[in-house]
């Protein structure tokens, strides 16, 4: 079946500028995680949403990030006023509800000039 | 707390050499462990887990580690180095308390020498 995909591939923006990434999990998956991977701090977790509950949201690193998901189905991931520190790339994964492992997508490589 | 520590940022091993990257964990709460590897511009895919039944564990393309609690250790092991095993592998750490999220060891590189 379909894996995990995230729209776009890769994004150069300015700084200063609002983006918005977006990841479409693997069909029935109940629960959605995003993470960041940069040279500097490795791989780290954004945030996490399980069905309709309350997201978890500790990972976000200011309060210029921000995500939403639609019931079980696709997530954005919005930075607002981008620096350059926010250059990386932002990874998506799905988990199934009574499964332990995550399935990844291929990411969006974000380059803040 | 839980933390992940992979000995290596760089391994380097010939072709048809047996393939060790270690991966020490810490975690008050009984862990799920993974390794993940990334081919260059690529995600992140699962090569194997450990979700507390059998203490060895099995992956894709001959790997396998095994969880030795009395260690805190997971390292990955492979047999047979083949060049297409080059990549960035991650290990990583969850627990059903932080909604399994993934906390993770700062990679390994694995060269294959021909």
């Amino acid at each position: 079946g379909a894996g995990v995909s995230q729209s776009p591939s890769n994004k150069v923006t300015e700084k200063g500028k609002d983006v918005e990434l977006r990841c479409d999990p693997i069909s029935g998956h109940t629960a959605l995680y995003w993470y960041r991977q940069s040279l500097g701090q490795g791989l780290e977790f954004l945030i996490y949403f399980q069905g309709n509950s309350a997201p978890d949201k500790s990972g976000l690193p200011s309060d210029r990030f921000s995500a939403e998901r639609t019931g079980e189905s696709v997530s954005t991931l919005t930075i607002q006023r981008t620096q350059q520190e926010d250059s990386a790339v932002y990874l998506c994964a799905s988990r199934s509800l009574f499964a332990y492992e995550q399935y990844f997508g291929p990411g969006t490589r974000l380059t803040v000039t | 707390a839980q933390s992940v520590t992979q000995l290596g940022s760089h391994v380097s091993v010939s072709e048809g050499a047996l393939v060790l990257l270690r991966c020490n964990y810490s975690s008050s709460v009984p862990p799920y462990l993974f390794w993940y590897v990334q081919y260059p511009n690529q995600g992140l895919q699962l090569l194997l887990k450990y979700t507390s039944a059998a203490t060895l564990v099995k992956g894709i393309n001959d790997f396998e580690a095994e969880f030795k609690k009395s260690e805190t250790s997971f390292h990955l092991t492979k047999p047979s180095a083949h060049m297409s095993d080059a990549a960035e592998y991650f290990c990583a750490v969850s627990n059903m308390d932080s909604n399994y999220q993934l906390i993770w060891g700062a990679g390994t590189k694995l060269i294959i020498k021909p």
